[in-house]
């Protein structure tokens, strides 16, 4: 099994929906948790990080909840420029561990 | 541009040669840590430093695989006697730490090496 598992997708959603990814981890001692997007052929970038009590950054949402070891991410009213990978991490001190990533196609 | 920077963005050889290739961090940036992604799947963690001392190597994927940070400031990656398994992106990412060495703390990627082993 691997330790950071997301939805496979691809999701392809028309411009204005809602998508939502999932993500669980298998190591209870994680620390931190991030969703990284990744556009084609370019590195990770930070999206945001992820806390327990929820966090919103615009039209996207994250959340954590640890004692399932489960992560979200929601993002609403979806542009054509969200069309990417989003890669769930999680964090045991300096080592970041990747989920496979979820990829997203917004169309119009 | 004060992100982290690679070198070379593309890297073309052939099986049996030796590779090097360089980051360098964000500038006050501490730890330095290299990456391995294949098609399909998320960044895979290789070795870390933070300064010069080299923390963690275990992850590295082979013997033929090492990383040097000498000054504490720019580090390379070196792969000996490439295989064509070896063809990836090597991404190398960036850190400002003040805890411990078993803090996390977020890290950022540099546009990565992309390697071909004909």
């Amino acid at each position: 099994r691997k330790e950071v598992e997301q939805d496979p997708g691809p999701f392809n959603v028309p411009e204005g929906a809602t998508v939502a990814f999932n993500c669980t981890y298998s190591n209870s001692a994680s620390q931190s948790f991030f969703w990284y997007r990744q556009d084609c052929r370019k590195e990770p970038k930070l999206l945001m990080s992820v806390y327990s009590s929820g966090n919103e950054d615009g039209r996207f949402t994250a959340q954590l909840n640890r004692a399932s070891q489960y992560i979200s991410l929601l993002i609403r009213d979806s542009k054509l420029s969200d069309s990417a990978t989003y890669l769930c991490v999680v964090n045991v001190w300096y080592d970041m561990r990747f989920g496979a990533g979820t990829r997203l196609t917004v169309k119009p | 541009d004060t992100g982290v920077s690679q070198d070379p963005r593309h890297k073309i050889t052939k099986r049996g040669q030796n590779v090097t290739f360089r980051c360098d961090p964000i500038s006050e940036h501490n730890r330095l840590y290299w990456y391995r992604q294949t098609l399909g799947q998320g960044p895979e963690f290789l070795t870390y430093f933070q300064n010069e001392a080299q923390l963690e190597k275990s992850r590295l994927l082979s013997d033929r695989f090492s990383a040097e940070r000498p000054k504490g400031s720019f580090s390379t990656l070196e792969i000996q006697r490439t295989e064509q398994g070896d063809s990836a992106m090597y991404l190398c990412a960036s850190s400002l730490t003040r805890g411990s060495a078993t803090s996390t703390d977020t890290q950022y990627f540099g546009p990565g090496t992309r390697l071909t082993v004909l």
